[in-house]
């Protein structure tokens, strides 16, 4: 097991154009989850997975973000016409499904920071 | 609504004390989970522990230790004999089984610096 990776570590780009980042979950973990991290705060949700349905988006997705995860497996986050705002790291972590009521703790991958200038 | 409150932004111990950081939590569900992460300076956020709200039974690893008390909504975790290594940000983080996941609310994390 080789735990939650993500690619790139790090991005910079200009503003105005499409990024996507890449999430490769635990593989036996159903549960997909996409945070962003300012400086200073914690993790803020993003957007869910179960398997391949994106069952919840936070009011912070606006419409130039989109998440997919075609086959249940990896998932990609795309933002488009980037803003200096969208400057963060973003997170993807995965979690096993819950077993009789327990919810089990997610785990996280390293991140890819994006930079926009 | 629920919320995670982290009050202490920044803490500075000498190596070998012990440092408690503060974790109160509000939300109107009974069942609930209370987590623990920490963050290196390389970024990865790393699982340290989870409770249930119905397991108020302290814990300890090793130097960690955790005091989860429903009645002050406190889940605090201790560092016995801090070290160097202990130097990141931590982070107390919330979770409720909404509509079949997990809606999980961080606080704004603490700062432990370490001093050698």
């Amino acid at each position: 097991d080789t735990g939650v990776s993500q690619d790139p570590r790090h991005k910079i780009t200009k503003r105005g154009q499409n990024v996507t980042f890449r999430c490769d979950p635990i593989s036996e973990h159903n549960r997909l989850y996409w945070y962003r991290q300012t400086l200073g705060q914690g993790p803020e949700f993003l957007t869910y997975f179960q398997n391949e349905a994106q069952l919840e988006k936070s009011r912070l997705l606006s419409d130039r973000f989109s998440a997919e995860r075609p086959k249940g497996s990896f998932s990609t986050l795309e933002i488009q016409r980037t803003e200096q705002g969208d400057s963060a790291m973003y997170l993807c972590a995965s979690s096993s499904p819950d077993r009789a009521g327990i919810l089990y703790e997610q785990y996280f991958g390293p991140g890819t920071r994006l930079t926009v200038t | 609504a629920q919320k995670v409150t982290q009050a202490q932004t920044e803490i500075s111990v000498v190596e070998k004390e012990d440092v408690t950081l503060d974790c109160v939590y509000e939300t109107r569900d009974t069942t609930y989970y209370l987590f623990w992460y920490k963050q290196p300076p390389s970024g990865e956020l790393v699982f340290l522990i989870r409770r249930n709200s119905f397991d108020e039974q302290n814990e300890i690893s090793g130097r960690y230790s955790w005091n989860f008390q429903k009645s002050t909504s406190s889940f605090n975790f201790t560092i016995t004999a801090s070290q160097v290594v202990d130097s990141a940000v931590y982070f107390c983080a919330l979770s409720l089984n909404s509509g079949g996941y997990q809606k999980v609310t961080f606080g704004t994390g603490t700062k432990l610096q370490v001093i050698p």
